[in-house]
């Protein structure tokens, strides 16, 4: 078993819908917990960082950490053909590695 | 302020030939990354540096690849001999130090080896 396991997709939308990108884990070390959107031949650029258990909103973003579970979302509202690029999500524990999932490919149709 | 600079952004290279790529994290950042992006994969640890020292090279396949960080600023990832295996995206990113601080990336370079 991968340490974070993440839907590689590719998900469709249409433009306006409420998108929800999940993410599993196995290490309960991790603390800190973050998204990436990577747009093609592009590096990844930080959207949400969290640490612990719980919500955090930026906008039209969302991010949900449920540690019982090892599990954390991203939620996107109303959105955007800008929105259509690949999501990563990424965790560390306290040894300050970071380790990614494989990313979520996500298609806005207008 | 400027992010975190990778050159080359690409490099095209015959198999059994050495390619080293260089960054420049962002002023002021002690613990710098490097990873390897596949097609369609999450970026992969290769080698995590806190100031000049290597911390963590678990992930580095030390037959071929090195890094180096003189002075604790700039790095370089060298490849010495290339393979078709090792084509790739590779990023280097950068964060303060301090544990809770998210890392920021570069643009990457993306190498095709032939």
């Amino acid at each position: 078993q991968k340490e974070v396991e993440q839907d590689p997709g590719p998900l469709s939308v249409p433009e306006g819908a409420i998108v929800s990108l999940n993410c599993t884990y196995s290490n309960s070390a991790f603390q800190y917990f973050m998204w990436y959107r990577q747009y093609s031949r592009k590096g990844p650029e930080l959207l949400m960082y969290t640490y612990s258990s719980g919500n955090k909103e930026d906008g039209r973003f969302t991010a949900q950490v449920d540690k019982s579970s090892k599990y954390i979302s991203l939620f996107i509202r109303d959105s955007q053909p800008s929105d259509s690029a690949t999501y990563l999500c990424a965790m560390k524990g306290r040894d300050d590695k970071i380790i990614f999932g494989k990313g979520t490919r996500l298609h806005i149709l207008p | 302020e400027a992010g975190v600079v990778q050159s080359p952004r690409y490099k095209i290279i015959e198999k059994k030939q050495p390619v080293a790529f260089w960054c420049n994290p962002i002023s002021g950042h002690n613990t710098l990354y490097w990873y390897r992006q596949n097609l369609g994969q999450g970026p992969e640890l290769l080698i995590r540096y806190e100031n000049e020292e290597a911390v963590d090279d678990s992930q580095l396949p030390k037959d071929r690849f090195s890094a180096e960080r003189l002075k604790g600023v700039d790095s370089t990832l060298k490849i010495q001999p290339a393979e078709l295996g090792d084509s790739a995206v590779y990023l280097c990113a950068s964060t303060p130090g301090t544990l809770n601080t998210e890392a920021f990336f570069g643009q990457g370079t993306r190498l095709t080896v032939v």
